[in-house]
C-alpha cells in the first residue's frame, strides 16, 4: 500500500510569491492534516480536513489556506510568502479525524520550502 | 489549547544505556498519548502509544508510562543502539482531538 505522497519535495520561492503544496493520502484514508516543522519549534498544526471540510485550524495567519478534494487529496496554499515561512511542510493522513488509539496518523516525507 | 513541554531537548547516551524522555501536558481532557520518532531527513513515525486508562505499555525495548494525576508521560528506551539516534516527539491529544507536538528530543547514541 502506497504511503502518504507529497509534491513537490523541494522548492525555492521569492518573498511575496505564493506556493501550492499537494498531498495524496494513503488509500482509504479520508482525513488529511498539515503541519509546519521548523528547527526548535517541533510540529505546528496548520489545519485538518475530512470529507472536503476543514474541521480544525491552527493558529496561523489567513495567508495559509487549504482544501480537500472528493478523492481525499489535499492542497495547501501560502500566499504573500515571508522569509519566516521557510520550513518543512508535512502532510499526514488517517482513517478518520483526530488522533486516537487505532487511528494512527501517517506522515508524508514533507515539502521543503525555502523563501528567499 | 494544550501546552506541551518535552525534556530534555538533547540526550546523549552510550550504546547499551537506557534513555528516558519526559512529556508534560496541560489539558486534563487528554486521553491519548503517542510518541513519534523522526530520523534525520525522514518522516515522523509512530513508535508507541497509550490511552489514558492504561498506566504503562511496553513493546520490546521501548515503553511508555503515564501519570495522569501529574499530567506527564515518559518514553523509555532500554539497551539503546545507534539506530535509536533520532528526534523523538510526544504529541498528546486533548479535547480538540488534534495532537499537540512537543518541541522534540534529539537522542544521540554513541557506539
Amino acid at each position: 500500500k502506497a504511503g502518504v505522497t507529497q509534491t513537490p519535495r523541494y522548492l525555492i520561492k521569492t518573498r511575496g510569491q505564493q506556493v501550492t503544496l499537494s498531498c495524496s493520502p494513503i488509500s482509504g484514508h479520508r482525513s488529511v492534516s498539515w503541519y509546519q516543522q521548523t528547527p526548535g519549534q517541533g510540529l505546528q498544526f496548520l489545519f485538518e480536513y475530512f470529507s472536503e471540510t476543514q474541521r480544525n485550524k491552527g493558529n496561523f495567519p489567513g495567508r495559509f489556506s487549504g482544501r480537500q478534494f472528493s478523492n481525499s487529496r489535499s492542497e495547501m496554499n501560502v500566499s504573500t510568502l515571508e522569509l519566516g515561512d521557510s520550513a518543512l511542510y508535512l502532510c499526514a493522513s488517517s482513517l478518520v479525524p483526530g488522533g486516537d488509539f487505532g487511528n494512527t496518523i501517517y506522515f508524508g516525507e514533507g515539502s521543503w520550502l525555502t523563501v528567499v | 489549547g494544550e501546552n506541551v513541554e518535552q525534556h530534555p531537548s538533547t540526550l546523549s547516551v552510550q550504546e547499551g544505556d537506557s534513555a528516558v524522555i519526559k512529556c508534560t501536558y496541560s489539558d486534563s481532557a487528554s486521553n491519548y498519548f503517542p510518541w513519534y520518532k523522526q530520523e534525520l531527513g525522514k518522516r515522523p513515525q509512530l513508535i508507541i502509544d497509550i490511552r489514558s486508562n492504561v498506566g504503562e505499555k511496553k513493546d520490546q525495548r521501548i515503553a511508555v508510562t503515564l501519570n495522569k494525576t501529574a499530567k506527564h508521560f515518559s518514553l523509555h528506551i532500554t539497551e539503546t543502539q545507534p539506530e535509536d539516534s533520532a528526534v523523538y516527539f510526544c504529541a498528546p491529544v486533548g479535547g480538540s482531538y488534534i495532537p499537540t507536538f512537543g518541541r522534540g528530543t534529539s537522542l544521540i547514541v554513541h557506539p
